[in-house]
C-alpha cells in the first residue's frame, strides 16, 4: 500500500529552527510537495522536490532523498505566524497526490 | 498568478437539501480539478478527480450519486452535495492543476454545516 509518515505534532521556540520529517512508500514517484495549512484555511503551497537535494526558499528549505524515501522541511528563524499544520504529499505514478496526515507545529514565545 | 476561488465560503443548510459549491481557476486553465473533504483535526481526503469534459473519477467509498461533480469548462468545476445530512458537514476544498504541471493550487475552501 501507499503510506506517508510524518510526526503528529512538534513544538519549537520563536526564532529557532525546526525540521519536520516525512517518509514515504508509494507506487511510483513524481515529486514531493510541502503545504502549509493554518487552522480553518485551505493548504498553501510551500515547496516541490523531484530531484535529490536541498531546495531553499527564504526561511523555508526542503530536502529530498528518493533512495531513502525521505524528505524534510526546515523552517528557520521561526515566527509565531508559522504555527500551522505542515502537510507532506507525494505524487505517485498516476499523478495523484498521496497526503500525509500533517504535522501540527506549535511555536512558543 | 495561479488563483483558485471557491463559492460560497460557508453555507448552512437544512438536512435533505442540496448544496452546490463552485470552484474556479481565475488565471489559468485547469485541465484537472480535485475535490477534497477535511474533517476537524484530520488530513485532507481526496473525494474525486475530474478532467474537463469527462466524468469524474471517485475515490473508494465516495458515493457518486450523492456528490455530483461537473467539470464543464477549463475554469469551472462544481460539486453538488445532494440530500445533505449532518454527517456531510465538513470543510470542502477544491484544487486545480494546469496541463503539463504537477502542482495543485487550492481554493480557500467551503465550510458546510448541515443542520
Amino acid at each position: 500500500g501507499q503510506n506517508i509518515d510524518q510526526p503528529t505534532e512538534m513544538t519549537a521556540t520563536e526564532g529557532a529552527i525546526v525540521q519536520i520529517n516525512c517518509t514515504y512508500q508509494t507506487s511510483g514517484f513524481n515529486g514531493l510537495f510541502w503545504y502549509q495549512q493554518h487552522a480553518g484555511e485551505a493548504p498553501t503551497f510551500l515547496s516541490y522536490n523531484v530531484l535529490d537535494g536541498l531546495e531553499e526558499k527564504g526561511r523555508f528549505s526542503s530536502f529530498l532523498s528518493r533512495s531513502k524515501g525521505y524528505s524534510y522541511l526546515l523552517l528557520k528563524e521561526l515566527q509565531m505566524k508559522d504555527s500551522a499544520s505542515y502537510l507532506c504529499a507525494v505524487m505517485d505514478s498516476n499523478y495523484q497526490l498521496i497526503w500525509g496526515a500533517g504535522t501540527k507545529l506549535i511555536i512558543k514565545p | 498568478g495561479a488563483v483558485v476561488s471557491q463559492h460560497p465560503s460557508w453555507v448552512i443548510c437544512k438536512s435533505g437539501t442540496s448544496v452546490k459549491i463552485e470552484c474556479r481557476s481565475l488565471d489559468f486553465q485547469a485541465t484537472t480539478m480535485f475535490w477534497y473533504r477535511q474533517f476537524p483535526k484530520q488530513s485532507l481526503m481526496l473525494m474525486a478527480t475530474s478532467n474537463e469534459g469527462s466524468k469524474a473519477t471517485y475515490e473508494q467509498g465516495v458515493e457518486k450519486d450523492k456528490f455530483l461533480i461537473n467539470h464543464a469548462s477549463l475554469t469551472l468545476s462544481t460539486l453538488t452535495v445532494t440530500s445533505a445530512h449532518p454527517e456531510d458537514s465538513s470543510f470542502y476544498i477544491c484544487s486545480a492543476r494546469a496541463g503539463g504541471y504537477n502542482e495543485q493550487f487550492f481554493g480557500p475552501g467551503t465550510r458546510l454545516t448541515v443542520l
